[in-house]
């Protein structure tokens, strides 16, 4: 089962920063938080990854609470073309190299 | 460009037969995973394959089969025996095992059984 906890949707309005939470309460101190999205019908793409500190890229930041119980991934200033489900995961090391997949937060930009 | 090739794009199989979906990748990546959506969920790991010669099963393997002869590929196999094969089926392959190795995708092949 997956590691995570992410609302199902959320609007934000075009061009406003959009702020996706994600609860990872029972993450271990070796295991990275990795930020996917999927336009519908196609393969999702990665978009960031971290452990404990807070990290940036040209797509998105990622912030991480001190306790790494959760995380924000923060769109800063969102277009239509970021509408997309946005999945936060958390890397299970112990079981090799998969990655778990829940249901994601669907976000919808509005014009 | 490297990237990974799922084929083909859609596929209309009958109820009853077998069907092999195609995932090839040239990012000389170890491992390679495929992955089930049905319409409004997650992605389910079916199975995943960290070396050649080598794969395991994931949460729901029943009704599908995999081979990995190649480094660069990584078909799946729908048979008969799953009960509801109709999905998208995603393939995505990795760098190698280390935490800072994300998944590359395809696009993705969608079956309609009728």
């Amino acid at each position: 089962d997956a590691k995570t906890t992410q609302p199902p949707s959320m609007d934000c309005a075009e061009g406003r920063a959009a702020n996706l939470p994600c609860n990872h309460s029972t993450i271990s101190g070796n295991e990275y938080v990795y930020w996917y999205r999927q336009i519908h019908s196609q393969g999702p793409q990665y978009i960031i990854h971290g452990l404990k500190n807070n990290e940036t890229n040209e797509m998105a930041s990622l912030i991480i609470t001190e306790d790494r119980k959760s995380s924000t991934l923060i769109l800063p200033h969102a277009t239509l073309r970021d509408t997309a489900v946005y999945y936060c995961i958390v890397r299970v090391t112990n079981t090799g190299n998969q990655f778990y997949f829940g249901t994601g937060t669907s976000l919808t930009v509005i014009p | 460009d490297g990237g990974i090739t799922q084929s083909p794009k859609y596929l209309f199989r009958k109820e009853g037969q077998n069907v092999t979906l195609s995932c090839e990748q040239n990012l000389n990546h170890d491992a390679m995973y495929w992955y089930r959506q049905d319409p409004g969920q997650g992605l389910r790991l079916i199975y995943y394959s960290q070396i050649v010669n080598d794969f395991q099963k994931g949460d729901i393997a029943e009704g599908y089969s995999v081979s990995r002869e190649k480094k660069e590929s990584f078909p799946l196999t729908v048979t008969s025996a799953q009960k509801n094969p109709t999905a998208f089926y995603l393939c995505a392959s990795s760098g190698d095992g280390g935490s800072n190795y994300g998944y590359t995708f395809g696009s993705g092949t969608r079956l309609t059984v009728v």
